[in-house]
């Protein structure tokens, strides 16, 4: 599965868009790409995933570059409670596939006031 | 439903003594994974399962086994435990081939056990 870049961490001021970028430079065709989040002491929660269209759910939206290189979660008015780890993940999607996720760090994303 | 659900919450070792992590779902799902959590570390996989019955090392398998003898218990054995296991541990779940979505969905967490070994 192809690596991913993110930023360490990124505040963000409640009521606004918060914009999480995550690079995957060496992804393939066949490669989605995911995103988890995991709020303090609580497992990880699933967001969104995509392959290249953009894709958007009441969680949040994903966008990614028309090359697939890099990608843009989006939580259009962030509040208190989206403080959490961010994971973005690129894995292979096959039907024989048991569904392998390689976390990497992470963003912290911290909501302000 | 309950969803993933794990037993239990916390536990305190000490090195040499043996534990079995319980995990349950409620989803009637195929996949069950074990993952430890180190801190500023992302989840790593320790063993995983396709079914009932069957079971697959993951990324850091050793010093743990894993049973699943029915479909919705997915057990994490610690043998003899070291102080290098002292972690975060979460279960998760995901629907199989006959699921809606699949091989696209998600896995769903339980809340994790944190464990301390003396």
């Amino acid at each position: 599965d192809a690596k991913t870049t993110q930023p360490p961490s990124m505040d963000c001021a409640e009521g606004r868009a918060a914009n999480l970028p995550c690079n995957h430079s060496t992804i393939s065709g066949n490669e989605y790409v995911y995103w988890y989040r995991q709020i303090h002491s609580q497992g990880p929660q699933y967001i969104i995933h995509g392959l290249k269209n953009n894709e958007t759910n009441e969680m949040a939206s994903l966008i990614i570059t028309e090359d697939r290189k890099s990608s843009t979660l989006i939580l259009p008015h962030a509040t208190l409670r989206d403080t959490a780890v961010y994971y973005c993940i690129v894995r292979v999607v096959k039907a024989d596939s048991w569904g392998k996720l390689q976390f990497g760090a992470g963003t912290q994303v911290v909501v302000t006031p | 439903n309950a969803g993933v659900t794990q037993t239990p919450k916390f536990r305190v070792l000490k090195t040499g003594q043996s534990m079995t992590l319980l995990c349950a779902q409620d989803m009637n799902h195929e996949y069950m994974y074990w993952y430890r959590q180190d801190p500023g570390m992302g989840l790593r996989l320790i063993h995983y399962s396709v079914g009932e019955g069957t079971t697959a090392k993951g990324e850091v398998p050793d010093g743990y086994n894993v049973s699943r003898l029915k479909k919705q218990n997915f057990l994490l054995g610690l043998e003899s435990a070291a102080p290098s296991q002292t972690s975060v541990y979460f279960c998760a779940s995901r629907t199989g081939t006959s699921g809606r979505d699949f091989p696209y969905n998600e896995q769903f967490f339980g809340p994790g056990t944190r464990l301390t070994v003396l």
